[in-house]
């Protein structure tokens, strides 16, 4: 079955430790996203890639990266410099009309 | 980004009753608005797009209109059950720049109750 597979689904990040989520899909999509999900905010965009070597800031990039190898993939690093990293985080890809999202992955620091 | 609002109170129905969840939006009319359903600790689940030129767009028990003057749409779920019980969520694309990027509300939560 195709779909986006995001792991691990719990992770815990030590202060001033850099985690990387990870974020497959095998719809052959071309356009990625992550978004960050907190109580009472809604998702919030944080990068967003339409082509393989390619990605765009969203409106939260400040302490994130990412990439963009593979079509298949587009993990996500949370950095040090992320003050506020506890959320529960989605990754999607789309071709046009909606978005697959994966299962999230919940970061909490510890 | 644009600006989407979602009535934030949750919103508890009888079982067999419709539910009707509202999303606004601001400033310039989208071409088309998404919604979703979300259940605790999953990711969204797409449900419907509508159109800028589609007044109502239907599948099963759900119902999506978009009216451009009130800017508005409002999402109905007709003989709700227990299992429609989840968070909604309504977006729209994050700029005129076309792409496929989107801006989602904060959600409504909703509850059937038996």
């Amino acid at each position: 079955d195709g779909g986006i597979t995001q792991s691990p689904k719990y992770l815990f990040r030590k202060e001033g430790q850099n985690v990387t989520l990870s974020c497959e899909q095998n719809l052959n999509h071309d356009a990625m996203y992550w978004y960050r999900q907190d109580p009472g905010q809604g998702l919030r965009l944080i990068y967003y890639s339409q082509i393989v070597n390619d990605f765009q800031k969203g409106d939260i990039a400040e302490g994130y990266s990412v990439s963009r190898e593979k079509k298949e993939s587009f993990p996500l690093t949370v950095t040090s410099a992320q003050k506020n990293p506890t959320a529960f985080y989605l990754c999607a890809s789309s071709i046009m009309g909606g978005y697959t999202f994966g299962s999230g992955t919940r970061l909490t620091v510890v | 980004s644009q600006k989407i609002e979602q009535n934030s109170e949750a919103l508890n129905i009888q079982e067999g009753k419709t539910a009707t969840l509202t999303c606004n939006y601001t400033n310039y009319s989208p071409a088309y608005l998404q919604w979703y359903r979300q259940d605790p600790g999953r990711g969204p689940v797409f449900l419907l797009l509508i159109r800028e030129n589609e007044k109502e767009k239907r599948k099963e028990r759900l119902k999506v209109t978009f009216d451009t003057t009130l800017k508005q749409s409002l999402f109905h779920i007709t003989a709700s059950q227990p299992a429609d019980s989840a968070t909604y969520l309504c977006a729209r694309p994050w700029d005129t720049g076309g792409g496929n990027k989107l801006t989602f509300g904060t959600g409504t939560q909703l509850k059937v109750e038996l």
